[in-house]
């Protein structure tokens, strides 16, 4: 069974300050997302990654796929208070020709303080 | 606008009740499917559909239905609703493969007493 584990689980950041968040999974995907949960709100798409090695950019985050060590990381450079949210990566698999299964980490709480 | 129609917004359920939650999207998408987010599980995948007339099981499916007739709906039934039931559910839809990502819903939250 795929297991998504996200760290930290909560984050607390100065704006103007650099950190990582990390999303570690069991085997083998196809595709991983990164998403943005505001309170009460919808998931929005950050970024798609589909192979070992693509790196993507936007603004203050960026995200990095690797494959092999089953591993992606979403930086944020500098941050800013508009950024607090709950980040999510989620692992998408192929189950057959047809259908895939998306599973979500638990989340990532981030929240920037003056 | 395009994208995945969810109603209602809020809703509560007393025990016992049954309702169904609406889902609709207007891109064309094969794939669509039922999420439930509670505190500090992320979302869970409760069922799936590739397409009209086909459907299956994800993660957490007991105590909910789903059928898909049409390309553009998919609607979930709370057969008989619980207070562990009780969670902000989301609908989602994409191509396959989701090589532009999954499109969610705004969500319904839902309280069972």
């Amino acid at each position: 069974e795929l297991k998504v584990e996200q760290n930290p689980l909560f984050l607390s950041m100065q704006e103007g300050k650099n950190y990582t968040i990390y999303c570690n999974y069991s085997t083998t995907s196809d595709r991983l997302y990164w998403y943005r949960q505001d309170p009460g709100k919808s998931l929005e798409s950050l970024f798609v990654l589909l192979s070992n090695g693509a790196v993507k950019q936007e603004g203050r985050l960026m995200a990095s796929l690797d494959t092999k060590a089953r591993l992606s990381t979403l930086h944020i450079t500098a941050a800013v208070h508009d950024l607090s949210a709950t980040y999510f990566c989620a692992v998408d698999i192929d189950l057959t020709g047809t259908a895939s299964k998306l599973t979500f980490g638990t989340g990532t709480r981030l929240q920037v303080t003056l | 606008n395009a994208g995945v129609t969810q109603t209602p917004k809020f809703q509560v359920l007393k025990t016992g009740q049954s309702m169904t939650l609406q889902c609709a999207q207007d891109m064309n998408h094969e794939y669509m499917s039922w999420y439930r987010q509670d505190p500090g599980m992320g979302l869970r995948l409760i069922h799936y559909s590739v397409g009209a007339g086909i459907t299956d099981q994800g993660e957490v499916p007991n105590g909910y239905n789903v059928s898909r007739s049409t390309t553009e709906d998919f609607p979930l039934r709370l057969l008989s609703a619980a207070p562990s039931q009780t969670s902000v559910y989301f609908c989602a839809s994409s191509y396959f493969p989701s090589n532009y990502g999954y499109t969610f819903g705004s969500g319904t939250r839902l309280t069972v007493v």
